[in-house]
């Protein structure tokens, strides 16, 4: 049964500690976006990948947040510092791209994501 | 850019009772248009999509979902609401031939006995 495997599903730290998120996609996919979700912002997209080359982290906070895939099989989020508002839940998806065009049908695969608590 | 609505935050029904959720998009190309619902402590599972085929879509667990071009609209019905049908949905829009998906703010559906 091929899912997205997101660890940790949940962290508790302390404001100004590194928190690190990491996910494997489905394999075979070639995208992977990373999305937070809170109640105040819904789901905003933080960075997405293809073929493990970042192509938007237009929403991610660089200052803060990094996002990186060492390889196919991983994708990192990483927070440095993590501050109290980084508190979310915080989702992996991956998906498959084909053609020159980028054509696909659309449909993203998501972890159960990990729920992350700054205190 | 692209963005879709979700009017209404919250809908009530009860069980048996047809269910209405609106979604509203705005795209400058053709969108690729999707459902995605969200049980509590889980991520998204896709119910439908639109690919710009048939605009009448169907899903699982019964639900179906109309592109109407003239409205830009997307709303998702089922004729018979289930108690396991309480979660939250979520419509989304991407421009045709890519991923990048656009959440709505979600609808939290809540099924009465």
């Amino acid at each position: 049964d091929a899912r997205v495997t997101q660890t940790p599903r949940h962290k508790v730290t302390e404001m100004g500690q590194e928190v690190t998120m990491r996910c494997q996609p489905i394999l075979g996919h070639n995208t992977v976006f990373w999305y937070r979700q809170t109640m105040m912002q819904g789901l905003e997209l933080l960075a997405y990948f293809r073929n493990r080359a970042p192509l938007d982290d237009s929403g991610m906070p660089k200052d803060r947040f990094s996002a990186e895939m060492p390889d196919a099989t991983l994708a990192t989020l990483k927070i440095q510092p993590s501050e109290p508002r980084d508190s979310a839940v915080y989702f992996c998806a991956s998906g498959l791209v084909d053609g020159l065009a980028g054509g696909n049908t659309g449909e993203l695969f998501f972890g159960e994501g990990s729920r992350l608590t700054v205190l | 850019a692209q963005s879709v609505t979700q009017l209404g935050s919250h809908v009530s029904v009860s069980e048996g009772a047809l269910v209405l959720l609106r979604c509203n998009y705005s795209s400058s190309v053709p969108p690729y248009l999707f459902w995605y619902v969200q049980y509590p402590n889980q991520g998204l599972q896709l119910l439908l999509k639109y690919t710009s085929a048939a605009t009448l879509v169907k899903g699982i667990n019964g639900f179906e979902a109309e592109f109407k071009k003239s409205e830009t609209s997307f709303h998702l019905t089922k004729p018979s609401a289930h108690m396991s049908d309480a979660a939250e949905y979520f419509c989304a829009v991407s421009p045709m031939g890519f991923q990048k998906l656009v959440f709505g703010t979600g609808t939290r559906l809540l099924v009465s006995p």
